[in-house]
């Protein structure tokens, strides 16, 4: 079975643009989650979505948005970026329950210039 | 609020000397608890969920223990290929909480 994936793997960006990053889930999975990792800040929960609907949303601003498409992929899009928003972005996906575990794709390492 | 601590942040070993790592979690409502291992420059790679006190669960060389207020994770006999940073995690709701992680080092 394949893991999950992500898209594109590395991007380079400067101040004021936006990006969008692409995550295609495990087969089967409903439910995807975005976390972002910086060094200072550890991994952090962005959202998640489970059957086109956002579930759950952490404590980002508004800049950071994502949607769910039928087929469980998903896309996340940050809007007028800052130079603190550089990092790792990780994509999850889980079968369905609230509690069962997730899997991480490899990331997308983004770096804003 | 949710809070994971993990100890140490940085624990480096000799080939075969085993050890433990600590995640301690203030959480209103386990809903699980999981581990991660990441290595540099990938994403999180599951290992073990723990649902209640008292489980434990193995894979080769780990084993995952939880209590109310903690869980370990052993390693015996650890080979240079164990090096990684180890991630516990807790569940509330459909988020995860991530602890800070600890690094570890296995020297041959």
């Amino acid at each position: 079975k394949a893991g999950v994936t992500q898209t594109p793997r590395y991007l380079i960006k400067t101040r004021g643009q936006q990006v969008t990053l692409s995550c295609s889930p495990i087969s089967g999975h409903r439910s995807v989650s975005w976390y972002q990792q910086t060094p200072g800040q550890g991994l952090q929960f962005l959202f998640e979505y489970f059957s086109e609907t956002q579930r759950n949303k952490g404590n980002f601003p508004g800049r950071f948005s994502g949607r769910q498409f039928s087929n469980s992929r998903s896309e996340m899009n940050v809007s007028t970026l800052e130079l603190g928003d550089s990092a790792l972005y990780l994509c999850a996906s889980r079968w369905g329950s609230s509690y069962n575990e997730q899997f991480f794709g490899p990331g997308t390492r983004l770096t804003v210039l | 609020e949710d809070q994971v601590t993990q100890s140490p942040e940085a624990l480096r070993l000799q080939e075969g000397e085993s050890s433990s790592l600590n995640c301690s979690y203030t959480v209103s409502g386990l809903r699980g608890l999981f581990w991660y291992r990441q290595d540099p420059g990938k994403g999180p790679e599951f290992l073990f969920t723990l649902y209640s006190a008292g489980e434990e669960k193995e894979k080769e060389r780990l084993k995952a223990t939880l209590t109310k207020k903690e869980s370990f994770l052993h390693i015996t006999a650890p080979k240079p290929e164990d090096s990684a940073t180890y991630l516990c995690a807790v569940q509330y709701g459909s988020r995860l909480t991530f602890g800070e992680g600890t690094q570890l080092t296995v020297n041959p």
